[in-house]
């Protein structure tokens, strides 16, 4: 059964800073790995979809990377704005998608 | 180009009683899937349906059931309500099932209140 893990489940820093989100999985046989923003109360946004035959994708302040042999991904977020405050999930898809419970950041003007 | 809509944003039930919720997916967009969400338990995958068929199914009651129309659009029903089922339920849409590429788009939910 795949678990999806996201370290940390909390981060607060102020604007400006560079940030790492963690996620890790414990089946390496996935499709794909998706980044998710959710605000409170809302839908699921897609930040970046990467291929299990990739290593990485970029999207303006957004870069996240794959390791499918270490079941990693990590989400760099440059220059951290307090736009950026949200919780950020990640899923892993092989047939249905796992989700992680996520990481809720607090981007601090 | 539409997003995927979710119909009613809010619903408020008794326990008991029964809902449907209903999901639009985006045009051309063959794979509905369901999730519950709630503080204690994230988000958790009710059941996945292509060409009118379930393909995966979570671990919920028989409670919980769902259908696809010809037009890709998907139900799920909750019977027999319980103030546990208060959640935001989220269905998202995918081009095709579990082929490499393709992601998910979610909808904005249906937020569920069981009193």
């Amino acid at each position: 059964k795949q678990e999806v893990t996201q370290i940390p489940a909390a981060l607060s820093v102020p604007e400006g800073e560079n940030l790492v989100l963690n996620c890790s999985f414990t089946d390496s046989a996935i499709y794909n790995l998706q980044w998710f923003r959710q605000d409170p109360g809302k839908g699921l946004t897609s930040l970046l979809l990467i291929q299990s035959s990739q290593r990485e994708q970029t999207s303006g302040r957004l870069n996240a990377s794959l390791d499918k042999s270490s079941g990693r991904s990590t989400l760099y977020i440059a220059a951290s704005q307090p736009g950026d405050s949200a919780t950020y999930l990640c899923a892993v898809k092989a047939g249905k998608s796992t989700f992680g419970d996520g990481t809720t950041l607090t981007v601090k003007p | 180009k539409a997003g995927v809509t979710q119909t009613p944003r809010y619903l408020i039930k008794t326990r008991g009683q029964q809902v449907t919720l209903s999901c639009s997916p985006i045009s051309g967009h063959r794979s509905v899937s369901w999730y519950q969400q709630t503080p204690g338990q994230g988000l958790q995958f009710l059941f996945e349906y292509f060409s009118e068929t379930q393909r995966n199914k979570g671990n919920f009651p028989g409670r919980f059931s769902g259908r696809q129309f010809s037009n890709s659009r998907s139900e799920m029903n909750v019977s027999t309500l319980e103030l546990g089922d208060s959640a935001l339920y989220l269905c998202a849409s995918s081009l095709e099932l579990g082929f490499v590429g393709y992601g998910y788009t979610f909808g904005s939910g249906t937020r569920l209140t069981v009193v």
